[in-house]
Parts: C-alpha cells; structure tokens; sequence
C-alpha cells in the first residue's frame, strides 16, 4: 500500500540554521513525490517536485529510491519558511490515481 | 486568473440543513477535486472530477454530493450532516487528473461546522 512518512510532527530550528524535514514512502511502483507548504492564513502551495530537481526559496529535495525517501533540505533557515510542510505521494491504486500526503512537519525558524 | 476561488468561506449548518460549497477556477484546468482538512491532519481525497465527468469517489458517504456544471465550476452539495463532518474543505484544480507531473492548485478552503 502506498504510504507517506514525516516522522517529525514539529521542528524548531534557529535562523541561520541548516534544516532538514524528513519524507519517507512506501510504493510500489515509480514514485513521483512533492512537498506542499502551507504559510499561516494561505493556501496550501505546491513548493518543489523531484522531477523538477529545482531548488525553491532555497530548499531543495533529492529522491533517494535505496532509502525510499525524499527529505527537504535548506541550509539557512529564514523566519518566513516557518510553515506547515507536506510530503506527498502521486500514486495509482485501485484504478485510481491521486495525491497521498504525510501527516505534515510544523516548522518553527526562530530568530 | 490563476487562482482557484471557494465561497463560503466559513458555513455553520445545522444536521437537518442543505447546503452547498462553490470552487470556480479559470486556468483552463480540466481536472477538479475536492479534499477534506480537519484540524492539524494532512488533506485528504473526495472525489475527482476530470473533464467535468467523476473519475474517483473515494468512498465518501452520499450525505456528500458532488456535481461540476462545467469545466470552471464545482460544487459540493451538504445534506444530513454530521458533528464529524465539521472540517476545511479544500478544493483543487490540475491540468489533468491523470499527470503526475501537474501541479495542483488549492483554494482557500472552506471552513465548516456542523451544529
């Protein structure tokens, strides 16, 4: 069954700090995998993709197949990444295909 | 226009009330969804609508009713709700239900509590 793990349900980190939120999946078949961010009082926003291997307001995600996970890297921590983060999983399953999200990480960058 | 719009943006309904929730995007999106929130758990699935045709049901109780007019608008019909139903709503649209790689846009939600 397809699964998404973020084992962190909250971070706190300093600014300037580097900070990683950890993404874990279980799936069967190729993974396409996303993180989604979710500022206070917005909308839930798509913030990178693997398969654009871009780096987005400085965070950056690599998909390791071995390890089965997707973990989202920044190197200095800025107050506004504060945020609710998501993982999540395109997967197809019962002739369907859809988004699985991870609980979320609540990250905290305090100053 | 590259938002996708819901109204309400907070409904209070009683269980015997009828209401519906409205999603309107204008990107040309041919695939729309609906996600249910609650408080501090990850979104997840509805239904999907791909070119304004239901494509997945994710077992939500009939109490939920969708319906997509056409390609810019969806809507959810509330009818006998229940306290656990209280939730945000959250709408979507993508390019296409099937391409992994389309983004998918999420609306502001709409904020529900049934009494």
């Amino acid at each position: 069954a397809q699964r998404v793990t973020q084992p962190e349900k909250l971070l706190s980190v300093f600014k300037g700090a580097p900070v990683e939120l950890k993404c874990n999946y279980s799936y069967s078949g190729s993974p396409e995998l996303f993180w989604y961010v979710q500022y206070s009082r917005q909308r839930l926003q798509l913030l990178l993709r693997h398969i654009s291997r871009e780096s987005i307001k400085g965070f950056t995600a690599d998909l390791n197949k071995g390890e089965t996970s997707f973990h989202l890297k920044k190197p200095f921590a800025q107050e506004e990444d504060s945020a609710m983060y998501y993982c999540a999983l395109w997967a197809e399953g019962g002739g369907s295909e859809k988004l699985v999200f991870g609980k979320g990480t609540k990250l905290t960058v305090n100053p | 226009d590259t938002e996708v719009t819901q109204t309400p943006k907070h409904l209070v309904m009683g269980m015997t009330n009828k209401k519906s929730l409205k999603c309107e995007q204008h990107m040309g999106h041919r695939a729309m969804y609906w996600y249910k929130q609650k408080a501090k758990k990850p979104p997840e699935l509805m239904f999907v609508y791909s070119y304004e045709k239901l494509s997945i049901n994710e077992s939500v109780p009939s109490r939920f009713s969708p319906e997509c007019p056409n390609s810019s608008l969806l809507n959810l019909h509330l009818h006998a709700l229940q306290p656990e139903d209280s939730a945000l709503y959250l709408c979507a649209s993508s390019q296409d239900a099937a391409l992994a790689s389309d983004t998918q846009y999420f609306g502001p939600g709409t904020r529900l509590t049934v009494l």
